[in-house]
Order: C-alpha cells, then structure tokens, then sequence
C-alpha cells in the first residue's frame, strides 16, 4: 500500500488560507468517506483536525474544513495564524480494511 | 488517556512487546491501532483491532511478525513485535478509533523503538 500524495510544503502569510491536497487511488481515498486530517507540531503526538472528509471534531477550530473531489482529498486552513505551523497528515480507509497515511506536509507562517 | 510503554533498544532479530494503557474512557467502545514513526519521517499505520479482538488487521510490512492483541479486563492494548529489522525503529503511538474509520481521536505519547546491533 503506497502512501497517499501530498506536497512537502506550503506556505502562507498570517491571514491568508491555504490547501493541502492529499491524493491517493479508487482504492482508498476514492473509495469511501473515511479521510481524516491530522495535525502533528514538533515533538508531540498527532491531534486529529478532521474526521470523514468534512467533520470538525469538537474543540477544532473552524477555520480548518475539509473536503474530496474523486481521489483527492483537501484540507483548507483559512485566516492563517502563527500556531498553525506543524506538520499535516492525511488518512484514508482502504478497500483491503487497513488504513494509508499521507506523506506529510510541512506548513510554514511566513 | 492512552500510555504507552515497553519501548527500547533490540538487535535485529531481536522481540519486544509494547503495552498501551487506556484510561477515562470505555476501552471495549473502541477499535484500537498503533501507528509508528521513524525518526523524522511520516506516520505510518501498522496494525488495528477490533474491539472484542475477534479481527486483526497489519500493514503488510510486519505480517507475520507483529502481533496486536489486547486484554479488555485490564483496558490495555499490545504489540508483540519479533524479527525486528532496523527499519522498525520509530516512535510507536497507539490511538483509539470507535468505528473503524480511522478517525484517530486520542493518541498517546509514544514508545521509542530503536532495532540496532
């Protein structure tokens, strides 16, 4: 199983919004509803930002949405603020039962 | 809360068995995982379990060679990891997930595993 795709690093002005697209195949990200996002800051353990393309669990705050068009997933940060710098993963169920993280982004607050 | 422990250094070959403590929440409610971490490298998943332990899912990097099992009685999760190879050395994490979505929403800190001669 090969990670999903995503660009090593974007970046922003505060303020600004930004996506991060996360592509896989008809097998994974195309194939159900079950792409979550997470957000990893240096040295501590991932913090899950979005569940099921879209949902935003309690306590995230709304400037982070999801969505999928077909196998790519996208996670939006709008109004951009300097605690948003940390590195973003993907995730997605498989059509073998197993789950596929995505390569990483690095996102920097210029 | 989910604590991890069991973590080292081995030599390749070698076995190790990590644990994961659960605590605050109904453990039997959840699918359990652990994913892993090489140092400075992407998360990846390795294995899932159901939350009676009636089904067990792998990467197929460590099939046949890690095990995940939990004791329910005791709210605690397992990794028994044998013929290691370097390239299991990461940061375990071991992560709760109620419908096998794999909507990972509480982690624990980690266990650093280190497979070197």
């Amino acid at each position: 199983q090969s990670a999903l795709t995503q660009p090593a690093s974007v970046s922003g002005s505060p303020g600004q919004s930004i996506t991060i697209s996360c592509t896989g195949t008809s097998s994974d990200v195309g194939a159900y509803d079950y792409v979550s996002w997470y957000q990893q800051h240096p040295g501590k353990a991932p913090k899950l930002m979005i569940s099921e393309v879209s949902n935003r669990p309690s306590g995230v705050s709304t400037r982070f949405s999801g969505s999928k068009s077909g196998n790519t997933a996208s996670l939006t940060i709008s109004g951009l603020q300097a605690e948003d710098e940390a590195d973003y993963f993907c995730n997605s169920f498989t059509s073998t039962y197993t789950y596929v993280f995505g390569t990483g982004t690095k996102v920097t607050v210029l | 809360q989910l604590v991890e422990s069991g973590g080292g250094l081995v030599q390749p070959g070698g076995s190790l068995r990590l644990s994961c403590r659960a605590s605050g929440f109904t453990f039997t409610s959840y699918w359990m995982t652990w994913v892993r971490q090489a140092p400075g490298k992407g998360l990846e998943w390795v294995a899932s379990i159901k939350q009676d332990g009636s089904e067990r899912d792998y990467v197929d990097s460590v099939k046949g060679r890690f095990t995940i099992s939990r004791d329910n009685a005791r709210n605690s999760l397992y990794l028994q990891m044998n013929s290691l190879r370097a390239e299991d050395t990461a940061l375990y994490y071991c992560a709760r997930d109620q419908w096998r979505t794999g909507d990972f929403d509480s982690w624990g800190q980690g266990t650093l595993v280190s497979v070197s001669s």
